[in-house]
């Protein structure tokens, strides 16, 4: 059990509709990345949150949003699905910390767009 | 081109075997490398991280990197059907989580 926490871990939803993914991260640590992994594009980094500021952002859709709230649990809001949204969205963690590699990786949120 | 090119497999092999996974590089600012591993219906796990060039074992896992060639290797020894699993590499300019570019992954399967 890595301890980052999401849900929900299923979701069916239609085109045009709109979903918001809960993740909480391990206690202590700061930092909350929020992944996109699909069967063509592997694993893609959407965007990093450090003790509720944005600090990076990659390869996220302006349809996407996310924020991280004072108690550092972060919510990820797509809006106006497609049925290319259909993937496994990550939630990870990690202290925040500079020379380390390691993310702390939820289960998983995997969203089916019909 | 993907900065990072990683074999999808899948690769299956038989319990006790030798297993080698490869990723290539094309950004040569990469210094840290790692192998996460990912089981079926969960999130990824850091199994092993190395700095620049050379190898490091634990265990039964090896990790080498060869900057020269932009290509890095994770090696199992004495494969268990426990080890069937998705093997991403993920590579980093800096020690910085957020800087991290995954490669696709590999599926292995090991056969009891």
């Amino acid at each position: 059990d890595s301890g980052v926490t999401q849900t929900p871990k299923h979701l069916i939803t239609a085109t045009g509709q709109r979903v918001t993914l809960r993740c909480s991260p391990r206690s202590g640590d700061l930092s909350v990345y929020w992944y996109q992994q699909s069967l063509d594009q592997g694993l893609q980094f959407l965007i990093q949150y450090y003790n509720g500021e944005e600090r990076a952002k990659g390869n996220i859709l302006e349809r996407f949003s996310a924020q991280q709230f004072p108690d550092l649990h972060s919510e990820l809001n797509l809006s106006s699905l497609e049925l290319g949204d259909s993937a496994l969205y990550f939630c990870a963690s990690s202290s925040g910390g500079t020379n380390t590699g390691e993310l702390f990786f939820g289960e998983g949120s995997r969203l089916t767009v019909l | 081109q993907k900065e990072v090119e990683q074999d999808p497999g899948p690769l299956s092999v038989p319990e006790g075997a030798i297993v080698s996974l490869n990723c290539t590089y094309s950004n040569s600012a990469f210094q840290y490398f790692m192998w996460y591993r990912q089981y079926s219906r969960k999130g990824p796990e850091l199994l092993m991280y190395t700095y620049s060039s050379g190898n490091k074992e634990d265990g039964r896992f090896t990790a080498q990197v060869d900057k020269s060639s932009k290509y890095i290797s994770l090696f199992i020894r004495d494969s268990q059907p426990s080890d069937s699993a998705t093997y991403l590499c993920a590579m980093s300019p800096s020690g910085s989580a957020r800087q991290l570019t995954f490669g696709s992954g590999t599926q292995l399967t090991v056969l009891p």
